[in-house]
């Protein structure tokens, strides 16, 4: 009964290095989201996937890079991060019963 | 975007007190939803209203919807300790199940 778990939960990066976010989820929902949260702005949307091979562009996308590699699994890439990418990052996950979602507990990235 | 936008900012009551927080939001919706988020942690689903309904209720909260006026709000009755978080509206976007956000009502009750 994990629901959605992302890792790592705490990553500090140099300005140009690449690292990856994972996302998993163990609910068999189809689609799946990636937002960040900064003090004062709230969520926005990052990326996000409609179903299982299939990706799309949210509000913020540039600088970022993401892949549905299955059902369960859809993570968030950054090529070379920069200060300004400091940020709370979550995944969720849709339950279309309900049109509620599931998210993840976060991953706090600092970029130096 | 972000569509919602939660007034106040910032509400501080005490226990035993009623907390309302209110949502307004710009364009036409399906559905809209209230989430809580705990001090680092991920935001919580608490309830969702459908735009043909008017009010709903689920223990301790409750939720009115106005599509005339494009608006929420969320009333949680008889505040304990444990509120005390982040709560968020939220509005159905335009593809992709997508949820806009706002940017949030930090409640704090103080015993």
């Amino acid at each position: 009964n994990a629901g959605v778990t992302q890792t790592p939960k705490f990553q500090v990066l140099k300005t140009g290095q690449s690292m990856t976010l994972q996302c998993a989820q163990d609910m068999n929902h189809n689609s799946m989201y990636w937002y960040r949260q900064d003090p004062g702005m709230g969520l926005r949307l990052i990326y996000y996937s409609a179903s299982e091979g299939t990706t799309d562009k949210g509000e913020v996308p540039n600088g970022y890079n993401v892949s549905r590699l299955n059902k369960r699994e859809f993570s968030l890439r950054l090529e070379s991060a920069a200060p300004s990418q400091t940020s709370v990052y979550f995944c969720a996950t849709l339950d279309r019963r309900f049109y509620g979602y599931t998210f993840g507990s976060g991953t706090r990235l600092t970029v130096v | 975007s972000q569509q919602g936008e939660e007034d106040p900012q910032a509400l501080s009551i005490q226990e035993g007190e009623n907390a309302t927080m209110n949502c307004s939001y710009k364009t036409s919706i399906n559905n809209l939803q209230w989430y809580r988020q705990n001090s680092g942690r991920g935001l919580v689903h608490l309830i969702l209203i459908r735009s043909n309904e008017r009010e709903k209720h689920s223990g301790r909260l409750r939720v009115t919807l106005d599509t005339s006026k494009k608006s929420s709000s969320l009333l949680i009755t008889a505040s304990r300790a444990a509120d005390t978080a982040s709560y968020f509206c939220a509005t159905d976007g335009d593809s992709g199940y997508a949820l806009n956000f706002g940017k949030g009502t930090s409640l704090l009750v103080t015993p």
